[in-house]
């Protein structure tokens, strides 16, 4: 059964500072990585989608890679801003057509 | 273009009784999933419909259930409430090939059971 776990559970950083969240998966065998972006008891807005044959995608200030083989994924972002503070979780496809997602990160940008 | 829409958007039952949720699909999307999430944690796999068949289910109870309506709007239905039941009840609609495209989701019903 896939696991994919997140860490640091939470971070804190000051506006301005580049960060790295990660994100480890069990089973490597996955269809694709998404990066999801969710704020207090709202839905998800995905972020970044990278298909299991890509090593990474870039959207504005976030980077997203993949490294499939050592069931990895890392979402860099730079130059952080407080509208950056929510929980970024990441999920991935593997087998059925459902997603399995981490526990998330909560992210808080200190201005 | 109209996003994913849910509703109720909160909603509070006391335990044993039946809940009804409901979910529009992102437009051109045949293909919905719901998802709970349980505070702090991800959201969990419940099903998915597609072409109003359920296409695939993870590891929930038969109390929930679901339908998927021509228009491709769908429900979640849970009888039997339970405290644990407590959650963020997401739904998200997408075009069959999940390897290829995204899932769009809605903002959640927050259902509280008492």
């Amino acid at each position: 059964k896939q696991e994919v776990t997140q860490i640091p559970a939470a971070l804190s950083v000051p506006e301005g500072e580049n960060l790295v969240l990660n994100c480890s998966f069990t089973d490597s065998a996955i269809y694709n990585l998404q990066w999801f972006r969710q704020d207090p008891g709202k839905g998800l807005t995905s972020l970044l989608l990278i298909q299991s044959s890509q090593r990474e995608q870039t959207s504005g200030r976030l980077n997203a890679s993949l490294d499939k083989s050592s069931g990895r994924s890392t979402l860099y972002i730079a130059a952080s801003q407080p509208g950056d503070s929510a929980t970024y979780l990441c999920a991935v496809i593997s087998g059925a057509n459902n997603l399995f997602f981490g526990t998330g990160t909560r992210l808080t940008v200190i201005p | 273009e109209t996003g994913v829409t849910q509703s109720p958007t909160h909603l509070i039952k006391t335990r044993g009784q039946q809940v009804t949720l409901r979910c529009s699909s992102q437009s051109g999307h045949n293909t919905v999933s719901w998802y709970q999430q349980a505070l702090g944690q991800g959201p969990q796999f419940i099903f998915q419909y597609y072409r109003e068949e359920e296409n695939g289910r993870g590891n929930f109870p038969p109390r929930f259930s679901g339908l998927q309506f021509p228009n491709y709007s769908s429900e979640l239905n849970v009888n039997a409430l339970e405290l644990d039941d407590s959650a963020l009840y997401l739904c998200a609609s997408s075009l069959p090939n999940l390897n290829a495209d995204t899932q769009y989701f809605g903002p959640g019903t927050r259902l509280t059971v008492l």
